[in-house]
C-alpha cells in the first residue's frame, strides 16, 4: 500500500464543471502539498496546508488531519486546468490525477 | 528573485558515461530535495540535503548515484556509469525550512532535467 493514495487516477470534465480530487495518506504529517504538473513537465506548488482550508482563485484545498484526507477542488473548470495534480505528504507523493477539461 | 534553476534541461548520455545535474535553489533557501520521475510514473523522493550535509538519502539508489550541496555553488546530482533505466526527469526543489517536519517550508520546484540514456 502506498503512503499517499490519490483518486481518481484520470478525470475528464466538461468546461465549467466542478472538480474534486482526493488524497488519503497513512504517514504522519505537518503539512500536505498539492502540486500541478503541466504537459511540458514543469511542477508548480499550488498549496501547502496543515489544517482547514485554503483558497486561491478557482482552486480550493481542504485537509482533515484526523481522517488523513485532503481534497483539491476546482470551480468553473477550464481547459487550461488540464494537467496532472499531485498530492505530496512529507517525502511521499501520490501517483497523480490526470485531469483533462474539454471545451 | 529567480526561482529554482536546474541545468541542463536536457542531457543525453551513452551507457557507461557520467551524468551531472545541477540545481541552484532560490535565494535564501538552504534546503534542497531531489526527485526522480520515471516515464509514465509518479515522482519519487531521492535525497534531501542541507548546506554541506546529506540529511536523508533513503530514496537514492545505493550504487552509482551521489548528491552534494557544497557551501558555495549549486547542488549536484551525479550518476555514474549510466544505464538506460536511469532515463527520467530529475526535479529539484528548494525550501527555506525543512519540508516534512515541524514548521515545514513550502517547496519551490525547478523545471527539471531530462536525462536520456542511449
Amino acid at each position: 500500500k502506498n503512503e499517499v493514495e490519490q483518486s481518481p487516477q484520470n478525470l475528464t470534465a466538461q468546461e465549467g464543471e466542478f472538480i474534486t480530487i482526493n488524497c488519503s495518506y497513512s504517514v504522519g504529517i505537518s503539512a500536505l502539498h498539492w502540486l500541478q504538473q503541466h504537459p511540458g513537465g514543469g511542477i508548480v506548488s499550488l498549496f501547502m496546508l496543515s489544517s482547514g482550508k485554503k483558497k486561491h482563485g478557482r482552486l480550493i484545498a481542504t485537509i482533515n488531519i484526523q481522517e488523513k484526507h485532503s481534497s483539491l477542488h476546482i470551480t468553473a473548470s477550464h481547459p487550461r486546468d488540464s494537467a496532472v495534480y499531485i498530492c505530496a505528504v512529507s517525502l511521499y507523493f501520490g501517483t497523480g490525477t490526470s485531469l483533462t477539461v474539454i471545451p | 528573485n529567480a526561482g529554482v534553476m536546474q541545468n541542463p534541461r536536457h542531457l543525453v548520455r551513452r551507457r557507461g558515461q557520467e551524468a551531472r545535474l545541477r540545481c541552484s535553489p532560490m535565494k535564501g533557501h538552504s534546503h534542497v530535495y531531489w526527485y526522480r520521475q520515471l516515464p509514465e510514473e509518479g515522482l519519487k523522493f531521492m535525497v534531501y540535503l542541507q548546506k554541506e550535509n546529506i540529511i536523508d538519502e533513503s530514496g537514492m539508489p545505493k550504487e552509482r548515484f551521489s548528491a552534494e550541496f557544497p557551501k558555495e555553488g549549486p547542488s549536484i546530482l551525479r550518476i555514474q556509469q549510466v544505464v538506460r533505466g536511469d532515463s527520467a526527469a530529475y526535479f529539484c526543489a528548494s525550501s527555506p525550512r525543512p519540508s516534512g517536519g515541524a514548521n515545514t517550508g513550502e517547496l519551490f520546484f525547478g523545471e527539471g532535467s531530462r536525462l536520456t540514456v542511449l
